[in-house]
């Protein structure tokens, strides 16, 4: 089983709707979690970090389930510029946190 | 604030050539680190410094790649001889401490080995 799993998708979305992305862990003893963006031929850049509680950003809204060792990106009214592959990114515990990034899900906004 | 830097931006070798890519992270930022990403792939980690000590370099493959980050500032990512599947985005990323808090990543180095 890998580290790390996302659907790679493509999700083909309307404007104005709704999306949402799962991303699985393996490892129980991870302790940070985080979502970032990539753009088409671009470098990843952080969109937000996953806190035990949830939190949001405008639009976006991470959540953390450890039971079942999951993380979720949801995004609502999508925009055509959401178009973009969105990294799952989860850091084990431990001296030295191990970051490891998960093959991403792509996303298409269409008008 | 200047970002990471990274050069060249393309670089075309024939398979068993060398190549070496060049990193200057953000100033004052004490952690670099090497990924490689394959087309359709996320990131893979290569290696990791803290300032100028190596803290991660389980997925380096040691014989044929190589890095070194002298003084703890710039960094320069080595493979000798390379491979077809060593082609790929080779990402340099650096952050202010150690563990995962944010990386910001250079704009990376494509490599293609014909």
């Amino acid at each position: 089983r890998k580290e790390v799993e996302q659907d790679p998708g493509p999700f083909n979305v309307p404007e104005g709707a709704t999306v949402a992305f799962n991303c699985t862990y393996s490892n129980s003893a991870s302790q940070s979690f985080f979502w970032y963006r990539q753009d088409c031929r671009k470098e990843p850049k952080l969109l937000m970090s996953v806190y035990s509680s949830g939190n949001e950003d405008g639009r976006f809204t991470a959540q953390l389930n450890r039971a079942s060792q999951y993380i979720s990106l949801l995004i609502r009214d999508s925009k055509l510029s959401d178009s973009a592959t969105y990294l799952c990114v989860v850091a084990s515990s431990g001296g030295y946190q191990k970051v490891t990034f998960g093959t991403g899900t792509k996303l298409q906004v269409i008008p | 604030e200047a970002g990471v830097a990274q050069s060249p931006r393309y670089k075309i070798i024939e398979k068993r050539q060398s190549v070496a890519f060049w990193c200057n992270p953000i100033s004052g930022h004490a952690t670099l680190y090497w990924y490689q990403q394959i087309l359709g792939q996320g990131p893979k980690l290569l290696i990791q410094f803290q300032n100028n000590g190596v803290v991660d370099d389980s997925q380096l493959p040691k014989d044929r790649f190589s890095a070194e980050r002298l003084k703890g500032v710039d960094s320069t990512l080595k493979i000798q001889p390379a491979k077809l599947e060593d082609s790929a985005v080779y990402l340099c990323a650096s952050s202010s401490t150690p563990g995962p808090y944010e990386q910001y990543f250079g704009p990376g180095t494509r490599l293609t080995v014909t």
